[in-house]
């Protein structure tokens, strides 16, 4: 069965650290990978997606996620974060045979300033 | 962007009666729809996927009787939950793709707060 999984629960990190979020997926065929970003109060944003070609995709808010077709993981980067990233972050996958939509447990992060 | 509007946002009743949320795609057409239900502080639990025109696909564990998803159309899919119980409190929460096929972007509306009294 297709499954997400992120490790991460929740991250607390001081403005202008590094953050990186892991998602492992398990599903053997070809996928869609996605990142989505849930702010207090507001409902899901995307944040960047993975389809084909280059597996560094770069989205928005200078977030960055990596492709790794070989460790199925689809792990979310940002060089220096924000107070304003404080959100709830989730990881998606969707594979071709199932056209389902499945998501991460999510990862709740908080910057302090 | 595509944009997804759901209605209510919130709303309350009381056990046993049944409560209907209304999702649409506002400038765009979507051939499928999914409804995702949200536990607090938990992820997003897909129920089922509606496509135009055809029964609702439900996952396993999903009561078909109990939420009844309706597609009519290209811009609106509706879930009924029926004979609503405290358990049933939750955040629903419908996306749509749109376009046709495995590729196209899923778009998520605002979400709708059920508390069941």
């Amino acid at each position: 069965a297709q499954s997400v999984s992120q490790h991460n629960h929740h991250v607390i990190l001081s403005e202008a650290a590094s953050l990186e979020l892991g998602c492992n997926y398990s599903y053997g065929g070809t996928v869609n990978l996605f990142w989505y970003v849930q702010y207090p109060g507001q409902h899901l944003q995307l944040l960047l997606k993975y389809f084909s070609g280059d597996p560094l995709v770069k989205g928005i808010k200078g977030f960055e996620a990596e492709f790794i077709k070989s460790k199925f993981s689809f792990n979310l980067r940002k060089p220096s974060v924000q107070w304003s990233d404080t959100a709830e972050y989730f990881c998606a996958v969707n594979a071709r045979s199932t056209d389902k939509l499945i998501f991460g447990t999510g990862t709740r992060l908080q910057v302090f300033p | 962007g595509a944009v997804v509007s759901q209605h209510p946002s919130w709303v309350i009743c009381k056990s046993g009666t049944s409560v209907k949320i209304e999702c649409r795609s506002l400038d765009f057409q979507a051939t499928t729809m999914f409804w995702y239900r949200q536990f607090p502080k938990q992820s997003l639990m897909l129920m089922a996927t509606s496509n135009e025109g055809s029964k609702a696909t439900y996952e396993q564990g999903v009561e078909k009787d109990k939420f009844l998803i309706n597609h009519a159309s290209l811009t609106l899919s509706t879930l009924t939950v029926t004979s609503a119980h405290p358990e049933d409190s939750s955040f629903y929460i419908c996306s749509a793709r749109e376009r046709t096929g495995y590729t196209g972007e899923l778009f998520f509306g605002e979400g709708s707060r059920l508390t069941v009294l």
